[in-house]
């Protein structure tokens, strides 16, 4: 596609609900990430894939937390029994990888999901 | 680890003010910086960037240098708008294992007419 696409655009769910947000990088590029900006805040780095492989999960804030990428695109991230300290925006990101071991491309980001846990 | 410290904000200024929001860096190996715009409920652009040492990124006006003697890359610009009210977030890639953008906090920029 033209860019990346998130999908819903705004989520409003009650506690302890689970949620799927949707990502749609940008067709050919193979690194996805997924970042979380909450309320007066910067960005969170949460995930990143690399293909279908996800080799940074350090940013992941608890176990409620999983997402996964399938064919090398679509990416979903799933928070399980949402908690009120959950509502933020969630970003997702794309970049190509134009060498292992290095790349310093830049990353397009999609418009956001904004999730409110009420 | 790598990190970013932006400049606090907010920041508000008459229109044709100069800016400079500050940006300083720490990171291993030879990161590239970025400056992202992200406008009133709009996602994230990428504003400009730059790859190595004494690169000047420009774009619409606003021009960063890589300072690698003392860790920076602060925005300027020498007018600024009221459609440059946005924030802007300073960042990072060391292109090494981890392999993500490292991002400042933010700066609020508002532009009064």
């Amino acid at each position: 596609g033209a860019g990346v696409s998130q999908s819903p655009s705004n989520k409003v769910t009650e506690k302890g609900k689970d949620v799927e947000l949707r990502c749609d990088p940008i067709s050919g590029h193979t690194a996805l990430y997924w970042y979380r900006q909450s309320l007066g805040q910067g960005l969170e780095f949460l995930i990143y894939f690399q293909g279908n492989s996800a080799p940074d999960k350090s940013g992941l804030p608890s176990d409620r937390f999983s997402a996964e990428r399938t064919g090398g695109s679509v990416s979903t991230l799933t928070i399980q029994r949402t908690q009120q300290e959950d509502s933020a925006v969630y970003l997702c990101a794309s970049s190509l990888v134009l060498r292992q071991g290095g790349w310093n491309t830049e990353a397009f980001f999609g418009q956001g999901t904004r999730l409110t846990v009420v | 680890g790598n990190s970013v410290t932006q400049m606090e904000g907010p920041v508000t200024l008459s229109e044709e003010a100069f800016l400079t929001i500050n940006c300083t860096y720490t990171a291993t190996g030879y990161p590239s910086l970025f400056w992202y715009v992200q406008y009133p409920g709009e996602g994230l652009q990428l504003l400009l960037k730059a790859t190595k040492a004494d690169d000047k990124g420009s774009n619409k006006g606003f021009e960063a240098t890589y300072r690698k003697e003392t860790t920076s890359f602060h925005l300027e610009k020498g007018s600024v708008q009221v459609s440059d009210s946005a924030v802007y977030f300073c960042a990072l890639s060391d292109g090494g294992s981890a392999r993500q953008l490292t991002f400042g906090s933010g700066t609020q920029l508002t532009v009064l007419p």
